[in-house]
């Protein structure tokens, strides 16, 4: 099984150019999740989606903006990249509800560099 | 909002022996779920083990366990006979049965395997 597929796996940007990163999940998952990994921070949630339809914010949403285009997809778009959005972008999704315990499952990362 | 806090930013531990990582978090809900994720250098993040806040026993998976102390909101990670495979980024995250179940994620501490 694929899981989750991030493209690309690398990328590097002028200031002010756009872009938009690729996720799509193969596990009949609800709710999928746009992270950025940046050192000494962990990683940070930047937009969710709960189940097909909706999207809403999370702790760091400024200057991007997701479209979940059906259940498998989930995309992240910078309309304007700017250096401070130099990070490692990580998709990931869970089945989503309040039952269970199940943990979510990452893609492989998006190492993007803006210059 | 939640917070989750790694006070250690860096663990070197030998070959074989034992090292225990820490995390706490705060919140003011009483159901939640606790996780640890191993981040090795190739950049994925894999699940290692997860904890139901509202059960007593500490959960287990082979070599590692946690110890889950709710009333002091601390979660540590104790891996045993350490092996050199061990060695990776270590993040502990803490997950709200509300709120879409977003990860929240502490900054990680890098464990360093000695042979």
């Amino acid at each position: 099984n694929a899981g989750v597929t991030q493209t690309p796996k690398f990328q590097v940007l002028k200031t002010g150019q756009s872009m938009t990163l690729q996720c799509a999940q193969d596990m009949n998952h609800n709710s999928m999740y746009w992270y950025r990994q940046d050192p000494g921070m962990g990683l940070r949630l930047i937009y969710y989606s709960a189940s097909e339809g909706t999207t809403d914010k999370g702790e760091v949403p400024n200057g991007y903006n997701v479209s979940r285009l059906n259940k498998r997809e989930f995309s992240l778009r910078l309309e304007s990249a700017a250096p401070s959005q130099t990070s490692v972008y990580f998709c990931a999704s869970t089945k989503g509800g309040r039952g269970g315990n199940q943990p979510q499952h990452f893609g492989d990362g998006t190492r993007l560099s803006i210059l | 909002a939640q917070t989750v806090t790694q006070s250690q930013p860096e663990m070197s531990v030998q070959e074989a022996e034992t090292v225990t990582l820490s995390c706490t978090y705060d919140t003011s809900e009483s159901d939640y779920y606790l996780f640890w994720y191993k981040q090795p250098p190739s950049r994925q993040m894999i699940l290692v083990i997860r904890q139901e806040a509202y059960k007593q026993q500490n959960a287990t998976e082979n070599r590692f366990s946690v110890n889950f102390q709710k009333a002091a909101k601390s979660f540590s990670l104790k891996i045993s006979d350490s092996q050199l495979g061990d060695a990776a980024m270590y993040f502990c995250a803490y997950r709200s049965v509300f709120n879409g179940n977003k990860l929240v994620f502490g900054a990680g501490t890098i464990l360093r395997v000695k042979s």
